[in-house]
């Protein structure tokens, strides 16, 4: 069975600090993706990550996929309250015909 | 596009009833997802479909649990009969799982959440 473990759960900061979120697994995925979720929504994606070792950045987000292409984190620099909310990883695995799962998420508030 | 759209976007049943929650994917995606969020257990797959086909339905809690997909532009997903324990907000998503994993990007609905009393 494949998961998605991500940490930490819960995290409330105040603006202006930087934050990392992580993302681990003991399988391979075909790719890594980071999605964000507002209350009463669905998740939207961010970004997806598919090179061993790869790095993207979105502004003050700093996405990474681990070398073995199992983990992925998520940096937040300088965080702003607009940055609060829910953030998932999900993991794809391309030869079960596109399985996509996602992590428990970490709950981001940060407080003006 | 309109996107993923779900319906009912509530429901209300009581213990017993038979729910049947329904989605339209976005036009020309050959993926489609459904998923059950919680608290407890975060964002969880029940069953996907790949050009009409369910793929892995291991994810689906129970037998009283049954998902179909008649044809490209409509799935639903059946409880019955319905318990208290399957009060959730459910999902649905649709992605086009091309030759090249950068193009997989999963669009989700607005959810149904589901109480059972």
């Amino acid at each position: 069975t494949q998961l998605l473990e991500q940490s930490p759960q819960f995290l409330s900061i105040q603006e202006g600090e930087n934050l990392t979120v992580y993302c681990n697994s003991s399988s391979v995925f075909s790719s890594l993706q980071w999605y964000r979720q507002e209350p009463g929504e669905g998740p939207v994606l961010l970004v997806t990550v598919v090179t061993g070792g790869e790095v993207k950045k979105l502004k003050r987000l700093t996405f990474q996929f681990g070398d073995a292409r199992k983990d992925s984190s998520l940096h937040i620099t300088a965080a702003q309250p607009g940055d609060t909310g829910l953030y998932l990883c999900a993991g794809l695995t391309y030869n079960q015909g596109g399985k996509l799962i996602f992590g428990q998420g970490t709950e981001l508030s940060v407080k003006p | 596009d309109a996107g993923v759209i779900q319906s009912p976007r509530h429901e209300v049943t009581e213990m017993g009833q038979e729910v049947t929650l329904r989605c339209k994917p976005i036009s020309g995606h050959n993926s489609l997802f459904w998923y059950r969020q919680t608290m407890m257990r975060g964002l969880e797959l029940l069953i996907y479909f790949n050009n009409n086909v369910p793929i892995d339905d291991s994810g689906m809690p129970e037998d009283r649990f049954s998902a179909k997909m008649p044809n490209a532009s409509f799935s639903t997903l059946k409880i019955q009969p319905s318990e208290p324990r399957d009060s959730a907000v459910y999902f649905c998503a649709s992605s086009l799982i091309g030759r090249l994993p950068m193009n997989t990007e999963a669009f989700f609905g607005q959810g149904t959440r589901l109480t059972v009393v």
